[in-house]
C-alpha cells in the first residue's frame, strides 16, 4: 500500500522568511496531494491540493510543487506570518472514486516574530 | 452550514465500556470517514462509507464498528474499550463521483482516553 514520509518533524523560522516542507510517496499510482492546516484543538484544513497533471499550484503566499518522477511534493510558504505557526500534514491518495488518503506524520511550524 | 459536527469533545471511558462518537454533516456529502490521531502521528483511516447503507473497513479497523443509515449521520461505535483507543478521532466528509472528487472537511474531533 501507499506509505507517505514527510520532513522536517519540526520547524521554525523568523517572521518574513519562507518555510519549506517536503513529502515522498511510494504509489506510483497516487495521483492526488492535498495539504492539511491543523492548529491546536481543531480539525485539519485543507490549504491547498494538486493533481498529478501539474507540476506547481499557487495560492498567494502558498505554492505546492510535484515531481511525479521522484515521487515527491512539497509545500512552500513565503513571507510566514506568526498565525503560520500550526502542524501541517502532507497525504496521498488515487484520484478514482473514493480517496483513501494516506498522510505523513506531520510538521509542527513555529514562525517567531 | 455548520460542516462536520463531532460529538461528544472530550471523554473519559474505563476499560471494558462502550461508547459512540456521533458524526453529523450539512453539506449532502456522498462519502464519509472516520479517522484516528495518535500524538505525533498522522492520521489512520479506521473506516468509511460511500454512501448510506454502505460502508468498508480501513486501516486500523479494529475494535470499532460503524453504521450508515442516513446521508447525513455516520457513527462510530467502540466496543469493549482499550487503552490502546485512547486517541484522538476525526470524522471527515467529501463529495465525489466517479473521477470527479472534492476535498474532505473535518470536524474538530473527539478526544478519548481510557483508563
Amino acid at each position: 500500500g501507499e506509505n507517505v514520509e514527510q520532513h522536517p518533524s519540526t520547524l521554525s523560522v523568523q517572521e518574513g522568511d519562507s518555510a519549506v516542507i517536503k513529502c515522498t510517496y511510494s504509489d506510483s499510482a497516487s495521483n492526488y496531494f492535498p495539504w492539511y492546516k491543523q492548529e491546536l484543538g481543531k480539525g485539519p484544513q485543507l490549504i491547498i491540493d494538486i493533481r498529478s497533471n501539474v507540476g506547481e499550484k499557487k495560492d498567494q503566499r502558498i505554492a505546492v510543487t510535484l515531481n511525479k518522477t521522484a515521487k515527491h511534493f512539497s509545500l512552500h510558504i513565503t513571507e510566514t506570518q506568526p498565525e503560520d505557526s500550526a502542524v501541517y500534514f502532507c497525504a496521498a491518495s488515487k484520484d478514482t472514486g473514493f480517496q483513501k488518503l494516506v498522510f505523513g506524520t506531520g510538521t509542527r511550524l513555529l514562525v517567531s516574530p | 452550514n455548520a460542516g462536520v459536527t463531532q460529538t461528544p469533545k472530550f471523554r473519559i471511558l474505563k476499560i471494558g465500556q462502550s461508547m459512540t462518537l456521533q458524526c453529523t454533516q450539512d453539506m449532502n456529502h456522498n462519502y464519509m470517514y472516520w479517522y484516528r490521531q495518535d500524538p505525533g502521528m498522522g492520521l489512520k483511516l479506521i473506516y468509511y462509507s460511500v454512501g448510506a447503507g454502505i460502508t468498508d473497513k480501513g486501516e486500523v479497523p479494529n475494535g470499532y464498528n460503524v453504521s450508515r443509515s442516513t446521508t447525513e449521520d455516520f457513527p462510530l461505535r467502540l466496543e469493549l474499550a482499550a487503552p490502546s483507543q485512547t486517541s484522538v478521532y476525526f470524522c471527515a466528509s467529501s463529495w465525489g463521483q466517479g473521477y470527479s472528487n472534492q476535498p474532505q472537511h473535518f470536524g474538530d474531533g473527539t478526544r478519548l482516553s481510557i483508563l
